[in-house]
């Protein structure tokens, strides 16, 4: 059974500052990963999606990493602003089973 | 290109009470999801559409749940009778290619059940 886990839980951060979020999961056999962000009462919002063949992908200031042997993704925020405050989930694609969620990390970019 | 549509947005009911939240996925996107996303959780998988035929429906508890994607577009979810533990936020979701695609959340739904 695939497990995801996502530490820290919560981070906080002076603006500026350059980051990175840690995600793991159990069943390296992996389809894709796929990175969201979720604002407070709001759904999510899909940032980075990384196909199994691929070891990165970048958006603007995000960059995500994947290690399939390691069982590891990272999320690299640079030059962090506060209005990239906001719960950031991790969640995977494997075998014939659906997307499976970390429980996210919570952020916090103070000004 | 519009989002994924998701209404009410909020509801607030009385145990046992029955409730239904709609969904209305991207223009040509064949899967739809459901999911529950209880307070500090990761979103949980509920239910997966193919077209107008269900995929995945493992972890719907079936005896009060239920959801139905009769024309392969819209999908509505029913909670009949509700408990306690249901309050959450529903989500939906869809993606162009099944399983392995990007998926795109609409914004959800939160239940409140007293």
């Amino acid at each position: 059974k695939q497990e995801v886990t996502q530490i820290p839980a919560a981070l906080s951060v002076p603006e500026g500052e350059n980051l990175v979020l840690n995600c793991s999961f159990t069943d390296s056999a992996i389809y894709n990963l796929q990175w969201f962000r979720q604002d407070p009462g709001k759904g999510l919002t899909s940032l980075l999606l990384i196909q199994s063949s691929q070891r990165e992908q970048t958006s603007g200031r995000l960059n995500a990493s994947l290690d399939k042997s390691s069982g590891r993704s990272t999320l690299y925020i640079a030059a962090s602003q506060p209005g990239d405050s906001a719960t950031y989930l991790c969640a995977v694609i494997s075998g014939n089973t659906p997307l499976v969620f970390g429980k996210g990390t919570r952020l916090s970019v103070i000004a | 290109e519009a989002g994924v549509a998701q209404s009410p947005r909020y509801k607030i009911i009385e145990k046992r009470q029955s409730v239904a939240f709609w969904c209305n996925p991207i223009s040509g996107h064949a899967t739809l999801y459901w999911y529950q996303q209880i307070l500090g959780q990761g979103p949980k998988l509920l239910i997966q559409f193919q077209n107008n035929g269900v995929v995945d429906d493992s972890q719907l508890p079936k005896d009060r749940f239920s959801a139905e994607r009769l024309k392969g577009v819209d999908s509505t979810l029913k909670i009949q009778p509700a408990k306690l533990e249901d309050s959450a936020v529903y989500l939906c979701a869809s993606s162009l290619a099944g399983s392995s695609g990007e998926q795109f959340f609409g914004p959800g739904t939160r239940l409140t059940v007293l």
